[in-house]
């Protein structure tokens, strides 16, 4: 991932709104995307993730979005919560052989209620 | 215990002290991993530890951070003569396999005065 310093990017929502975070990826022989949720002073919790095989899969609130051809994710979270606010982060990596994960770097969201 | 358990949670050294970092992963999990987190970014791999092989220490910033794990359960994360810039949030993650979810500790934030 490319870092942007101090400064993440930041999505300001409504409670009961949907959210759409974005990620961008380097990596065009990536074949596995994951997507985590950091709430401040813990570590980061995994969310969802999608193989390169796909182009959609659907959680509980959740979707992620695969785009290949312009090396694009994204996570729409359907009726944001208060406790969904935390900074959110990509990561991508080839699963055969081992390739270390790379981080993307981050969206904070931040819900009002 | 049920997560990933790192200690100490917090630590603060004088620049050129050694410190040592502990991780305790998820029972049976064959990979950990650990990271390094600045402030506002996100994480950035420093090592990889298949049981207790040290497959990729590519990350490692330099010669003055080590990591083992010899008994291919619990592993520490040496940094010697501690500077500034190491001041970051050290992340200990581990897996069942190579790839895919990563389960995360809470992470140990280190502050170098």
């Amino acid at each position: 991932g490319e870092s942007v310093g101090l400064h993440l990017p930041t999505l300001s929502v409504q409670e009961g709104d949907n959210s759409i975070i974005n990620c961008a990826y380097s990596n065009s022989a990536s074949d596995y995307f994951i997507w985590y949720k950091q709430e401040s002073g813990k570590g980061p919790q995994f969310i969802i993730d999608i193989r390169s095989n796909m182009d959609k899969r659907q959680g509980q609130r959740v979707t992620v979005l695969l785009n290949k051809t312009v090396k694009h994710l994204s996570l729409q979270i359907a009726a944001t919560q208060p406790g969904d606010s935390a900074v959110y982060f990509c990561a991508d990596h080839k699963r055969t052989g081992f390739q270390k994960l790379v981080f993307g770097t981050g969206t904070r969201l931040l819900v009002s209620p | 215990g049920a997560g990933v358990s790192q200690s100490p949670r917090y630590k603060v050294a004088k620049r050129g002290q050694d410190v040592a970092l502990r991780c305790d992963p998820i029972s049976g999990h064959v990979s950990l991993f650990w990271y390094q987190q600045a402030l506002g970014q996100g994480p950035e791999f420093l090592t990889y530890f298949q049981n207790e092989a040290q497959l990729d220490k590519s990350g490692l910033p330099s010669d003055r951070f080590f990591a083992e794990r010899p008994e291919g359960s619990v592993s520490t994360l040496k940094i010697q003569r501690t500077q500034q810039e190491d001041s970051a949030v050290y992340l200990c993650a581990s897996s069942s396999q190579g790839y895919g979810e990563l389960f995360f500790g809470e992470g140990s934030r280190l502050t170098v005065l």
